[in-house]
């Protein structure tokens, strides 16, 4: 069965600190797609990244950048310069090719306070 | 674009009401919707998947009778809470998947979520 699993509830941090957000997650499919989702206070998820197995490249977008690594079963997330903007709850998740549905399993998510 | 809209963003009602939450993809077509549930401070929890022209599928311990879900067309499902109890009270929150993309992208977008909250 699929899991995810994000160890850290909760980070605090100061303004401008680099912070990693971790997840690791389990399957046995050897097809299968990560992701990570922003839920700010107002509540939406807000989609951030999606990386397939296949695909071991790291990606940065700005101040985001992300570490997937099929060896460890992790797929981190670091903010640079962190703002205060950033303060939120970080969703990662996983979803496996086989499923038809193509549903997500979420990790338990890690709230980033970041104070000024 | 791949914009979800989900109304109401906010909805108090009585024990016993009916509260319809609606779930619209406006630049896309989802032939597949989902809902999930969160409480606070807690991850997101599938409820069912919403498949257009067809019945939802529900997760185990989600009350189909309780959680009325139609997906009449391509752009929007919508879920009825039926005699809502004050259990009933949480955050949900749908998403939809653009399947005009390959399936390889296979991103959902989420809606902004209804916070239930029943008296």
């Amino acid at each position: 069965a699929q899991k995810v699993t994000q160890a850290q509830t909760e980070i605090s941090v100061v303004e401008k600190e680099d912070v990693t957000l971790d997840c690791v997650y389990e399957t046995r499919d050897t097809t299968y797609y990560l992701f990570w989702y922003k839920q700010p206070p107002s509540g939406e998820l807000v989609f951030l990244i999606r990386r397939n197995s296949f695909d071991e490249q790291n990606e940065i977008s700005g101040r985001y950048s992300w570490n997937f690594q099929k060896s460890t079963s992790s797929f981190n997330f670091t903010i640079t310069a962190s703002q205060v903007v950033d303060s939120a709850v970080y969703f990662c998740a996983l979803s496996e090719a086989s499923n038809a549905g193509n549903m997500l399993t979420f990790g338990g998510g890690t709230r980033l306070m970041v104070k000024p | 674009g791949a914009v979800v809209s989900q109304h109401p963003s906010r909805v108090i009602c009585k024990s016993g009401t009916s509260v319809k939450i609606e779930c619209r993809s406006l630049d896309f077509q989802a032939t597949t919707m989902f809902w999930y549930r969160q409480f606070p401070k807690q991850s997101l929890m599938l409820m069912a998947t919403s498949n257009e022209g067809s019945k939802a599928t529900y997760e185990q311990g989600v009350e189909k009778d309780k959680f009325l879900i139609n997906h009449a067309s391509l752009t929007l499902s919508t879920l009825t809470v039926t005699s809502a109890h004050p259990e009933d009270s949480s955050f949900y929150i749908c998403s939809a998947r653009d399947y005009s993309l390959t399936l390889a992208k296979n991103i959902q977008y989420f809606g902004a979520g209804t916070r239930l909250s029943v008296l």
